[in-house]
C-alpha cells in the first residue's frame, strides 16, 4: 500500500527560528510532491510543489527533495506566529496520478 | 474573481437522509475531486472526474455518488448508505490530473 508518513507533532518552534518539517513516501515511482498549509477549520492551501531532486526556494519557504532516500522536507525560515498551522505533504503517484496525503504535522510558533 | 466555491458551509443530516454538497469552479479546470477529512487524518479521495460526463471511484466511494454534467460543477451526494458521514468535505480542482490541486473552502457535515 502506497503511504506518505509525517510526524503528527505538535512541533513547537520559537518565533524567528527555522521550522523543519519532514515527509517520507513509499512509492519509488512518485513524480510530484506538494506541501499544503491548513489552518484549523479551513481548507488546505498550496505552499510549494517540487518535482526534481534538490532544493526549491520561495520566500521564507524551501522545499527539499531526495528521491533516493524517498523523503521531502519543508523549511520555514524566520518563523512567524502566523505560520502556526498543520502542514500536509502530498505525493503524486506515477502510475495513476492520484495524490496520496500524509496526515499532517501540526506546527506551533511560540512568540 | 476566479476560484472554487462550496455550499453550504455547514450541513446537518438526519439519519436515513440523502444530502447533496455543491462544488463549483470557474478556473476552467478539467479535473475535479472530492475528499473527506476526519480529525487527525489525511485527506481520503472519494471520487474524481477528469472530464465532463466521466468520473472514477476513489478509495472510499461507498455510500457516495457524484455527477459531472458540466465542466464547472461536481456535486457530491452523501446517501443514507454512508454510515458514518460526519466529516469535513473538500472539493478540489486542477488543470489536469497531473497538475496542482486547488481547494474550495469545504463543507462540514454533521449527522444528528
Amino acid at each position: 500500500q502506497k503511504e506518505v508518513e509525517q510526524n503528527s507533532g505538535p512541533l513547537s518552534v520559537p518565533e524567528g527560528a527555522i521550522a523543519s518539517l519532514n515527509c517520507t513516501y513509499s512509492d519509488r515511482v512518485s513524480q510530484s510532491f506538494f506541501w499544503y498549509r491548513q489552518y484549523s477549520g479551513k481548507s488546505p492551501e498550496l505552499i510549494m510543489s517540487i518535482y526534481s531532486n534538490g532544493d526549491k526556494e520561495d520566500g521564507r519557504f524551501t522545499a527539499q527533495l531526495n528521491k533516493a532516500s524517498q523523503y521531502v522536507s519543508l523549511l520555514i525560515r524566520d518563523s512567524q506566529p502566523s505560520d502556526s498551522a498543520t502542514y500536509l505533504c502530498a505525493v503524486n503517484q506515477g502510475s495513476n496520478y492520484q495524490l496520496i496525503w500524509g496526515a499532517g504535522t501540526k506546527l506551533i510558533i511560540k512568540p | 474573481d476566479g476560484g472554487i466555491t462550496q455550499s453550504p458551509k455547514y450541513l446537518f443530516r438526519k439519519e436515513g437522509q440523502n444530502v447533496t454538497l455543491s462544488c463549483e469552479q470557474n478556473l476552467n479546470h478539467d479535473a475535479m475531486y472530492w475528499y473527506r477529512q476526519d480529525p487527525g487524518q489525511g485527506l481520503r479521495l472519494i471520487y474524481y472526474s477528469q472530464i465532463v460526463n466521466d468520473f472514477q471511484k476513489g478509495d472510499i466511494a461507498e455510500g457516495y455518488s457524484v455527477s459531472r454534467e458540466k465542466k464547472e460543477s461536481f456535486p457530491l451526494t452523501v446517501t443514507s448508505a454512508q454510515k458514518n458521514p460526519t466529516a469535513f468535505y473538500l472539493c478540489a480542482s486542477s488543470q489536469d490530473r497531473t497538475d496542482t490541486q486547488y481547494f474550495g473552502p469545504g463543507t462540514r457535515l454533521t449527522v444528528l
